[in-house]
């Protein structure tokens, strides 16, 4: 079975500075999708990036981009130029891709903007 | 795109009623949607899986009984909560299969939820 570790309960960061959240997973499969949803206090969930394991080159969306280490099973989300409005849950997520369709989280991540 | 709507976003109901909770893919025809759960300050479990036309699959622990699934097409799922007890109050999210082009896996997309409070 699948699992997805995130050790980080909480991180904080200064406005305008660039933050690390961390997630790691476990899997006996070559072929997978990651993804880093974001959950701010309206609670509705939304999808920050996607990760195709079997690609080398590192997803980017505008400030954020991951750090796919597969080897070490590593999925780091890096925001860069935080924003006010990146105040969120974050929850990195792992599923298969061979037709087992559930998506495996983690635990999640509370981050907060330092104005 | 990707757009899926939940309704209502919010429910009070008595002990003992059942209540409907409506899941729909606006902008595209979802292979597959899933209910959540959600508790405070935790993570999202998932209750079940639907497909159009047939049976969800429900995870281990989840009564079938209690939570009836319905998915009447590849744009709508409905979660009805029967005979609700305070102990079923709680954060319920929607999400919908988009199926990803050129063999790309499916990504879902989530409803922004329904928070059910029973009295």
């Amino acid at each position: 079975a699948q699992t997805v570790t995130q050790s980080q309960p909480e991180m904080s960061v200064q406005e305008a500075e660039t933050v690390t959240l961390s997630c790691t997973y476990d899997t006996s499969e070559s072929d997978y999708y990651l993804f880093w949803y974001k959950q701010p206090p309206s609670r509705q969930m939304i999808l920050v990036i996607r990760q195709e394991a079997y690609k080398q080159q590192n997803a980017t969306e505008n400030r954020f981009s991951v750090n796919f280490q597969k080897a070490a099973k590593s999925f780091s989300l890096k925001i860069s130029d935080s924003q006010l409005g990146d105040a969120a849950m974050y929850f990195c997520a792992h599923i298969s891709n061979f037709g087992n369709e559930k998506l495996t989280f983690g635990t999640g991540t509370r981050l907060t903007i330092i104005p | 795109g990707a757009v899926v709507s939940q309704h209502p976003s919010w429910v009070i109901c008595k002990s003992g009623t059942s209540v409907k909770i409506e899941c729909r893919s606006l902008d595209f025809q979802a292979t597959t949607m899933f209910w959540y759960r959600q508790f405070p300050k935790q993570s999202l479990m998932l209750m079940a899986t639907s497909n159009e036309g047939s049976k969800a699959t429900y995870e281990q622990g989840v009564e079938k009984d209690k939570f009836l699934i319905n998915h009447a097409s590849l744009t709508l799922s409905t979660l009805t909560v029967t005979s609700a007890h305070p102990e079923d109050s709680s954060f319920y999210i929607c999400s919908a299969s988009l199926r990803g082009r050129g063999g790309m896996t499916d990504t879902q997309y989530f409803g922004p939820g329904t928070r059910l409070t029973v009295l």
